[in-house]
């Protein structure tokens, strides 16, 4: 019930594209769900985050869409860039400070 | 560039032996997390500390131990290294029920 599932594992799109990010998780009772993106040798920085009172939230180019009822939120990236190449990570937990969940991951790559 | 800053950068070690790794937190952050990223998986929450008690920790042996000290950095030590501890390991910091600051980590090898 802790777990949060993350797909697809690896995702190359052209320079300009859409790349979509899924996760899901199983514990109702999470508050809060961010994402994080991770360079090689670097720590994850984080991107965006959400809370379940909303169903989307859009800061630049990065959109997190959140569907509460299935128990599952995605990432989309618009235009995407080759300074975007990098592993995306979602993650869930009750607070946003204490022992987040994350996912496996996702590994980008833009192509020029 | 998140304010926290982990040392050190690599290391090595072998198997059976203790490891120190140091975290100083972003000015103004009274809270401290550690986490273990082993190669290619998301980082796993080991515990946290806040005002140098321990806050909370996840499913690691007792040989992974921590210390937070009155400028709230950090220490995570690991005792009788096993060859799967090899893994990057991530300090994060933050306030009382703030986002996570991540630093770069300390990429730990046990031969």
């Amino acid at each position: 019930q802790q777990q949060v599932k993350q797909s697809p594992q690896s995702l190359i799109v052209q320079k300009g594209g859409i790349p979509i990010i899924n996760c899901a998780y199983e514990n109702t009772a999470f508050d809060y769900f961010p994402w994080y993106q991770q360079f090689p040798g670097k720590g994850p920085a984080l991107l965006i985050a959400i809370r379940p009172d909303v169903s989307e939230k859009k800061e630049g180019r990065f959109t997190i869409s959140f569907n509460k009822s299935a128990k599952q939120f995605s990432l989309h990236i618009m235009d995407s860039q080759p300074g975007d190449s990098a592993t995306y990570f979602c993650a869930a937990s009750l607070d946003s400070s204490y022992k987040l969940i994350f996912g496996s991951g996702t590994r980008l790559l833009v192509r020029p | 560039e998140t304010g926290v800053t982990q040392s050190p950068t690599h290391l090595i070690k072998t198997r059976g032996q203790q490891v120190t790794l140091r975290c100083s937190s972003q000015s103004g952050h009274n809270t401290v997390s550690w986490y273990q990223q082993a190669l290619g998986q998301g980082p796993q929450f080991i515990f946290q500390y806040y005002r140098e008690e321990e806050n909370g920790r996840g499913n690691f042996p007792p040989r992974f131990s921590g210390l937070q000290f009155p400028n709230y950095s950090s220490e995570l030590n690991v005792n009788a290294l096993e060859l799967d501890d090899s893994a990057l390991y991530l300090c994060a910091s933050s306030r009382e029920r703030g986002e996570l600051f991540f630093g770069e980590g300390s990429r730990l090898t046990v031969l």
